[in-house]
């Protein structure tokens, strides 16, 4: 069974700093990933995405994220963070051919001025 | 774009009563997606239709919950009666096909139910 673990709930960091935030899948079979922004009082937003092809991803906001096919990880990861990226990100995994999107608990992203 | 639509917002109600969640998917997208988000987890599927046919409910607590996905479009979702652990935040989405696992999907702003 696929399953989706983000380790870290809440990461505090001063504007400007670098951030990773962590994600870890296990499966059986071939997935795709994805990371999603909730903003306060808004709806789940898609920030990126991994089918294939390159391991690389990049959102249009400065964010990236890696997959490690070996490490099974799909870290989301930003050089310099703003004010504005405070918010809460969930990983999500399907695995290539299913229906059901599992999600992480998410971890609460907290940008100090 | 006009993007997923959910009404109401915000909803408080006693346990054993009813209470209904409406959302209304992008247009010209096949699929639609209802989701649970108790506080401190991530989203849950409860029910996904394609089109008016349900694809997967093995989630959906079924001897309280119902959904149907009206003429392929709108969609509601219903709990009866409720309990206390139903408070969460009820998510729809959609995706313009959902028989590709690529498909992204797009979400509502959701409805929080307090159950008392």
């Amino acid at each position: 069974a696929q399953s989706v673990t983000q380790l870290d709930s809440q990461v505090p960091v001063f504007e400007e700093a670098p951030v990773e935030l962590r994600c870890n899948y296990s499966s059986s079979v071939s997935v795709y990933l994805f990371w999603y922004v909730q903003y306060p009082n808004q709806g789940l937003q898609l920030l990126l995405k991994y089918l294939s092809g390159s391991t690389l991803v990049e959102s249009i906001n400065g964010f990236e994220a890696e997959f490690n096919k070996s490490q099974t990880s799909f870290h989301l990861r930003k050089p310099s963070v703003h004010i504005s990226d405070t918010a809460e990100y969930f990983c999500a995994v399907i695995e290539t051919g299913a229906n059901n999107l599992f999600f992480g608990t998410g971890t609460r992203l907290t940008v100090i001025p | 774009e006009a993007g997923v639509a959910q009404s109401p917002r915000y909803k408080i109600i006693e346990k054993r009563q009813s209470v209904a969640f409406w959302c209304n998917p992008i247009s010209g997208h096949a699929t639609l997606y209802w989701y649970q988000q108790i506080l401190g987890q991530g989203p849950k599927l409860l029910i996904q239709f394609q089109n008016n046919g349900v694809v997967d409910d093995s989630q959906l607590p079924k001897d309280r919950f119902s959904a149907e996905r009206l003429k392929g479009v709108d969609s509601t979702l219903k709990i009866q009666p409720a309990k206390l652990e139903d408070s969460a935040v009820y998510l729809c989405a959609s995706s313009v096909r959902g028989d590709r696992s690529a498909d992204t999907q797009y979400f509502g702003p959701g409805t929080r139910l307090t159950v008392l």
